[in-house]
């Protein structure tokens, strides 16, 4: 069974780091390009950040390009986000989802994480 | 980037009916569409992908259509299950983006 299982989340204070971990099982996670996506309290998803299974592409919304960054491990069959320069909107839900389509960078996102909260406060 | 335009961003409907959600895109996105349903405290579920493909496992209720730039997602025959609220996302660019959302209500 797919499972993609994120940790890492919690309070943190503005202008702080993070680093969010993506555990997969179920699959090999080199064969597959991984994504970053949150949700603030209320409101819709926002896409923020892909990785492609070899790493050789990597992409940023505007909103945290330059502050996050994105990798994988895929020894350790992880992904990863660390966080820096947190801001109060960056107060969200984080879910890791998988490219449906093996060895592709682009597609639908098929199986998500459950979430981690990350709350960005003094 | 593109941007997904979707409407309504809420749907009052009971359990029987047939309901349509639309999601148009600022420029050409191909068929490279997906839906999901998402249910509070919870992680979105892919419906259809490539505009109009069925992802395994979800009920033949769902379709998606496709009409050069703009997309529908219908549910047919509305279930208890299936009040939720739904996204449109375009793939076609390295910068995947979301439409605002659409929450189906109970009347």
């Amino acid at each position: 069974e797919v499972q993609l299982v994120e940790s890492g989340g919690g309070l943190v204070e503005p202008g702080g780091s993070l680093r969010l971990s993506c555990a997969a099982s179920g699959f090999t996670l080199n064969n597959w390009s991984m994504n970053w996506v949150r949700q603030a309290p209320g409101k819709g998803l926002e896409w923020i950040s892909s990785i492609s299974s070899s790493s050789k592409y990597i992409f940023y919304a505007d909103s945290v390009k330059g502050r996050f960054t994105i990798s994988r491990d895929n020894a350790k069959n992880s992904l990863f986000l660390q966080m820096n320069s947190l801001r109060a909107e960056d107060t969200a839900v984080y879910f890791c989802a998988r490219v449906s389509v093996a060895a592709a960078y682009l597609g639908a996102f098929d199986y998500w994480g459950q979430g981690a909260l990350v709350t960005v406060s003094s | 980037d593109i941007q997904m335009t979707q409407s309504p961003s809420t749907l009052a409907a009971s359990v029987g009916d047939t309901v349509t959600i639309t999601c148009r895109a600022s420029q050409s996105i191909s068929s490279w569409l997906a839906w999901y349903q998402q249910k509070p405290g919870k992680a979105p579920n892919l419906l259809i992908y490539k505009a109009s493909t069925l992802q395994s496992g979800v009920p033949s209720r769902f379709s998606g259509s496709e009409s050069g730039t703009e997309f529908t997602l219908t549910i047919t025959s509305l279930q208890p299950d299936d009040f939720a609220t739904y996204y449109c996302q375009q793939y076609s660019s390295s910068f995947p983006t979301f439409g605002q959302g659409t929450s189906v209500e109970i009347k």
